[in-house]
């Protein structure tokens, strides 16, 4: 069974600290990753996949298929990061995504 | 222009009673999904459904029923509400071929 866990509920940095996210999952096969951000009363939107590569925001993930972890990192955290952050996995032709339990991160000023 | 959309936005009723949350995607998607989210934040998915089949979260009461009335519409009714009902209820859909689903703003759903 596929399972994504984020260790951390809740996480609080500095501005302009760095911040990373934990996430580790198990699956058997090859997932797809992503990572989700909800601000505040705000639905669900896609900050990145692994799969692009890309950084988003300042954010960047990179799949560490050895560890099974695909963690979210940005060097220098801003005020408006705080958000509630989800790592969910999909695959298989249904391509329902399991998230995980989230993290809510708060960057003080 | 919102992409995927849910309504209501809040539903307020007492246990015992049916409802039904509406969910309209004008991305000409193909696949619908239906997630909730408790009281601790927890994202679970309860349905994905497209022209040609359901899958259903084995967890998910049958009280609980996706209806597609057609391929932009997928709406969640739900028979004899209970107290743990409550939850906020996110609509998604995804392109074939794509995984990255784009997400209704929810609709916050209290049993009393």
């Amino acid at each position: 069974a596929q399972r994504v866990t984020q260790p951390e509920k809740l996480l609080s940095v500095f501005k302009g600290a760095p911040v990373e996210l934990k996430c580790n999952y198990s699956y058997s096969g090859s997932p797809e990753l992503f990572w989700y951000v909800q601000y505040s009363r705000q639905r669900l939107q896609l900050l990145l996949r692994h799969i692009s590569r890309e950084s988003i925001k300042g954010f960047t993930a990179d799949l560490n298929k050895g560890e099974t972890s695909f963690h979210l990192k940005k060097p220098f955290a801003q005020e408006e990061d705080s958000a509630m952050y989800y790592c969910a996995l999909t695959s298989g032709s249904a391509r329902q995504l399991t998230f995980g339990s989230g993290t809510q991160l708060t960057v003080l000023p | 222009d919102t992409a995927v959309s849910q309504t209501p936005k809040y539903l307020v009723t007492q246990m015992g009673n049916d409802k039904s949350i509406k969910c309209e995607q004008n991305l000409g998607h193909d696949t619908m999904y239906w997630y909730k989210q408790d009281s601790k934040k927890f994202l679970k998915i309860m349905f994905s459904y497209n022209n040609k089949e359901l899958i259903i979260n084995e967890t998910v009461p049958n009280r609980f029923s996706p209806k597609s009335p057609d391929k932009a519409h997928l709406n969640l009714h739900i028979n004899s509400l209970e107290l743990g009902d409550s939850a906020v209820y996110f609509c998604a859909s995804s392109q074939a071929g794509v995984n990255e689903q784009y997400f209704g703003p929810g609709t916050r759903l209290t049993v009393t």
